[in-house]
């Protein structure tokens, strides 16, 4: 199975906004609407940060929002803080009922 | 609070089985799916697979054939036991609770700090 596909690295300034992308197949995105996304620290565990393509857990901030469109799935961050500077995975369901992460995005805070 | 910890060697030998333990605490394992992903060093995460309480399982097809994880509800643990190990198994190893929510769909909500596995003689 292969990994779904996001970009190496995304960059931006404080207080603007960055958006990753996570391409996947017609058998796990355009199929399914589990998208996830994780923010890891360097030395730390994963954190979910958006579940069901767009939905944020208990005490993730507002600045991160998620969207889909056919099979590209985004998280956004608007209002970019030096302490967003982690490595950002997608997820998804795919046909065989287990799970697929992208490769990981780094994103700099300039 | 949920929390998991990971158990095990650190070191493991080629050809041998990688077994590791992750210990719930907090809340009861039962109910719940509890999953494994990896990360090599300098790399991306890795589904490995999951374990219902009930025992049921499903596995990363590309591990499948070396892959156990099995649960302990007495212990209120579940193990990993992936065989035939090579240095391409050398990676951080999560455990992670795998929680579904409204919508019927499920995420990794709580996950443990994670074990660094190296293979080799």
């Amino acid at each position: 199975q292969s990994a779904l596909t996001q970009p190496a690295s995304v960059s931006g300034s404080p207080g603007q906004s960055i958006t990753i992308s996570c391409t996947g197949t017609s058998s796990d995105f355009g199929r399914y609407n589990s998208v996830s996304w994780y923010q890891q620290h360097p030395g730390k565990a994963p954190k979910l940060m958006i579940y069901d393509v767009n939905n944020r857990p208990s005490g993730v901030s507002n600045r991160f929002s998620g969207s889909k469109s056919g099979n590209t799935a985004s998280l956004t961050i608007s209002g970019l803080q030096a302490e967003d500077e982690a490595d950002y995975y997608c997820n998804s369901e795919n046909s065989s009922g287990t799970r697929l992460f992208g490769g990981g995005t780094k994103v700099t805070v300039l | 609070q949920v929390q998991l910890q990971e158990s095990g060697p650190g070191l493991v030998k080629p050809s041998e089985t990688l077994s590791l333990t992750c210990t719930v605490s907090g809340g009861s394992i039962s109910g719940y799916y509890w999953s494994w992903i990896r990360q090599p060093p300098g790399e991306g995460l890795e589904w490995i697979g999951y374990v219902y309480y009930t025992g049921s399982t499903n596995y990363n097809p590309s591990l499948k054939s070396r892959l156990t994880i099995s649960v302990d509800t007495s212990k209120n643990q579940f193990s990993l036991n992936l065989s035939s190990v090579t240095a391409a198994d050398t990676a951080v190893y999560y455990c992670a609770r795998f929680t579904r929510y409204d919508s019927g769909k499920f995420y990794l909500d709580y996950w443990g700090q994670g074990t660094l596995v190296t293979v080799s003689s």
